[in-house]
């Protein structure tokens, strides 16, 4: 497995409370995505970051926020959840063009939040 | 909206047959993907083909892309109970600056390889 740690790995919030779901990778890898997979929508992204403190919306951005001080950290938070933001969250990473115009991304075991 | 869209979203097979899984998208792009998640797992990458190309093999499988009808299929042969999972295509959109890497995926393909 690529060196990709996602912590939590399970999680249960109450509604209206800030969450942070943390990204670590060991791979020196460029781009960090965050995704949410949820029944009968597949993945959906919500934030990427393409460098240190580089980042852009996904998809599915509003109501959630990231950060990336450090190349290896890539951080999700839920400023104030919602049982909509029930889910389960990958993070991912990709070396990006400068390696390679076609690369694959490597995903995180996922973190399973439930608002409630 | 969803880029890719996967076809049919569940499959149900006996080992031995061959399972077809197909995908199509929206926009123009730079590689299609295929990944694998088992249930509870993240998704594992198995192929990429480039815009470029209109077939390509590993092992058991055999992907093919044509864009001029946007679409993909996965091919995996010899099925294996070992091959049940969700199966998502994956679209790398073509431009650079901000879209790129945005990987857009599917809903998925649920394979079920009976025994």
């Amino acid at each position: 497995d690529a060196g990709i740690t996602q912590s939590p790995r399970h999680k249960v919030t109450e509604t209206g409370t800030p969450v942070t779901l943390r990204c670590h990778q060991t791979e020196n890898h460029r781009y960090m995505y965050w995704y949410r997979q949820d029944p009968g929508h597949g993945l959906r992204l919500i934030h990427y970051s393409y460098g240190v403190k580089d980042t852009d919306k996904g998809e599915v951005s509003d109501g959630y926020s990231v950060s990336r001080s450090k190349t290896e950290d890539f951080l999700l938070t839920l400023e104030s959840a919602t049982s909509s933001q029930t889910s389960v969250y990958f993070c991912a990473i990709s070396p990006g063009r400068q390696v390679s115009l076609n690369t694959e991304a490597f995903f995180g075991q996922g973190t399973r939040l439930t608002v409630v | 909206s969803q880029q890719g869209e996967e076809d049919p979203q569940a499959l149900s097979i006996q080992e031995g047959e061959n399972a077809t899984m197909n995908c199509s998208y929206k926009t123009s792009i730079n590689n299609l993907q295929w990944y694998r998640q088992n249930s509870g797992r993240g998704l594992v990458h198995l192929i990429l083909i480039r815009s470029n190309e209109r077939e390509k093999h590993s092992g058991r499988l055999r992907v093919t892309l044509d864009t001029s009808k946007k679409s993909s299929s996965l091919l995996i042969t010899a099925s294996r109970a070992a091959d049940t999972a969700s199966y998502f295509c994956a679209t790398d959109p073509l431009g650079g600056g901000t879209s790129y890497g945005k990987l857009t995926f599917g809903q998925g393909t649920i394979l079920t390889v009976h025994p």
